[in-house]
C-alpha cells in the first residue's frame, strides 16, 4: 500500500459530460503528479504541483483539462466536455520533495467515455 | 520520448533469476537509472535506482555497465507475483520532476 489514494476508481461517462477526479497524496508530500495511461502504453506525464503551485503542464493537457491543489494537500483533475479519446487510466503520484528520488503512485482512476 | 530501449517481453521460470536488460546509450553524466514496475491494474511501483555503482535492495539488484550505456535489473528468485511490466527510466533524479515512461518489458513468470 503506497498510501496515495484516488477516487473514484472507475468512472463511466457520456461524451460531452464533465468529470472530476480526486487524489490524496501521502501526508506531507509536497509534490504531486498526474499521469495518463492508455492501453498498452506507459504512463504519460500531465502536470505536477509543488505545494499549491502548478509548476509544469504537458502539452497533452488541453484546455479542457484543469488541475488544482488548493491547499497543497489533495488535488483534483477535471475534464470538461469529455471525448472518447479521454478514455484512459488517470494516475496520481506524490513525492516528499527535493532529495527524495521515489514517486509513490496511487491505484488510478479508470475513465471510460461512451 | 523515452531515452531507453527495452525488450517488449520476456519469460522467466519461477524460482529462477530474472534478468531484464535496458539500453540507455545517450545517458548524461548526471542522469540516474531508475526501475519501476506495474502489476496489472495497479499504479507503478518504484524498485531501485543507481548512478554508476551497482545497487541492491530487498527487491532487486541493478547492474550498470562501466560506460553506463546499459543496465540490467535482476530479480534473484522470481515468483508469480513478479509478473508485471518493468520500466527502465533515465532521469536527473530529484531535480527532474516528471517520469518519462517508455513501453517497458512485460515479464511473464512461468510456473
Amino acid at each position: 500500500d503506497t498510501g496515495v489514494s484516488q477516487d473514484p476508481r472507475h468512472k463511466i461517462t457520456k461524451r460531452g459530460q464533465n468529470v472530476t477526479f480526486r487524489c490524496d497524496p501521502i501526508s506531507e508530500h509536497n509534490r504531486l503528479y498526474w499521469y495518463r495511461q492508455t492501453l498498452g502504453q506507459g504512463p504519460e506525464f500531465l502536470t505536477y504541483f509543488q505545494n499549491e503551485a502548478q509548476l509544469e503542464k504537458s502539452r497533452l493537457l488541453s484546455d479542457r483539462f484543469s488541475a488544482e491543489r488548493p491547499k497543497g494537500s489533495f488535488s483534483t483533475l477535471e475534464i470538461q466536455r469529455t471525448e472518447q479519446g479521454d478514455s484512459a487510466m488517470y494516475l496520481c503520484a506524490s513525492r516528499a520533495g527535493q532529495g527524495d528520488y521515489e514517486q509513490y503512485f496511487g491505484p488510478g482512476t479508470r475513465l471510460t467515455v461512451t | 520520448d523515452a531515452k531507453t530501449t527495452q525488450p517488449t517481453s520476456m519469460d522467466c521460470a519461477e524460482g529462477r533469476a530474472a534478468n531484464l536488460p535496458c539500453n540507455h546509450s545517450t545517458i548524461s553524466g548526471n542522469e540516474y537509472v531508475y526501475w519501476y514496475r506495474q502489476i496489472h491494474s495497479q499504479g507503478p511501483q518504484y524498485i531501485i535506482h543507481g548512478l554508476k555503482n551497482n545497487e541492491t535492495n530487498e527487491m532487486a539488484s541493478l547492474i550498470i555497465t562501466e560506460d553506463r550505456k546499459s543496465s540490467t535489473l535482476i530479480l534473484p528468485h522470481a515468483t508469480l507475483r513478479d509478473t508485471a511490466v518493468y520500466y527502465c527510466i533515465v532521469s536527473v533524479g530529484y531535480r527532474d520532476d516528471k517520469i518519462i515512461f517508455g513501453k517497458g518489458t512485460r515479464l511473464h513468470i512461468l510456473p
